[in-house]
């Protein structure tokens, strides 16, 4: 169990729709990172936040967003939802921001959109 | 420019065999390679990681072998277990830009 949690576990919605997911860093940890993992394209990031404000952003698509708060619990809105969007999202955090603080990946969440 | 092409996809290796994965990359400014861990149902985990200033690192029965000027580094596991069955990932990065680049993934199976 890396100590980073991840809300829902499992997502059935309908194309067009918005979800948000949820993420709980480690306790302490002040970075948070969201990536997308799906059969094709891999584990690809998608953006990073350090204490509250964006540090990073990956290929991230316009229809999604996300942000960190003061809890720094961190939550990935995804909107406008395709076939294509169907993946699984990990949240990773870190103590740190920099490249080799070692992020901890939460157990994520399966998003699947019919 | 931004790849990490990672083979074999997939890997069958017998219980006590060496278990070899290959990267490589176009960025040479890529100064960090992690290797990840992922089990079926989990999310990946950091397995071992190398810089570029070295040519080996070993923890355990995982060694990386780096070579720069091939752009190139390999995962290698001694004495393979079937605990050792999950997908691995190699990926890079450049100091300063705090994203990872991942290969594809290689899904190894170690038979008993």
């Amino acid at each position: 169990d890396s100590g980073v949690t991840q809300t829902p576990k499992h997502l059935i919605t309908a194309t067009g729709q918005r979800v948000t997911l949820r993420c709980s860093p480690r306790s302490g940890d002040l970075s948070v990172y969201w990536y997308q993992q799906s059969l094709d394209q891999g584990l690809q990031f998608l953006i990073q936040y350090y204490n509250g404000e964006e540090r990073a952003k990956g290929n991230i698509l316009e229809r999604f967003s996300a942000q960190q708060f003061p809890d720094l619990h961190s939550e990935l809105n995804l909107s406008s939802l395709e076939l294509g969007d169907s993946a699984l999202y990990f949240c990773a955090s870190s103590v740190g921001s920099g490249l080799f603080y070692e992020q901890y990946f939460g157990p994520g969440t399966r998003l699947t959109v019919t | 420019q931004q790849q990490v092409k990672q083979s074999p996809q997939s890997l069958i290796v017998q219980k006590g065999g060496i278990s070899i994965i290959n990267c490589a990359y176009e960025n040479t400014a890529f100064d960090y390679f992690p290797w990840y861990q992922q089990f079926p149902g989990k999310g990946p985990a950091l397995l071992i990681a190398i810089r570029p200033d070295v040519s080996e690192k070993k923890e355990g029965r995982f060694t990386i072998s780096f070579n720069k000027s091939a752009k190139q580094f390999s995962l290698h596991i001694m004495d393979s277990q079937p605990g050792d069955s999950a997908t691995y990932f190699c990926a890079g990065s450049t100091s300063g830009t705090y994203k990872y680049i991942f290969g594809t993934g290689t899904r190894l199976k170690v038979l008993a």
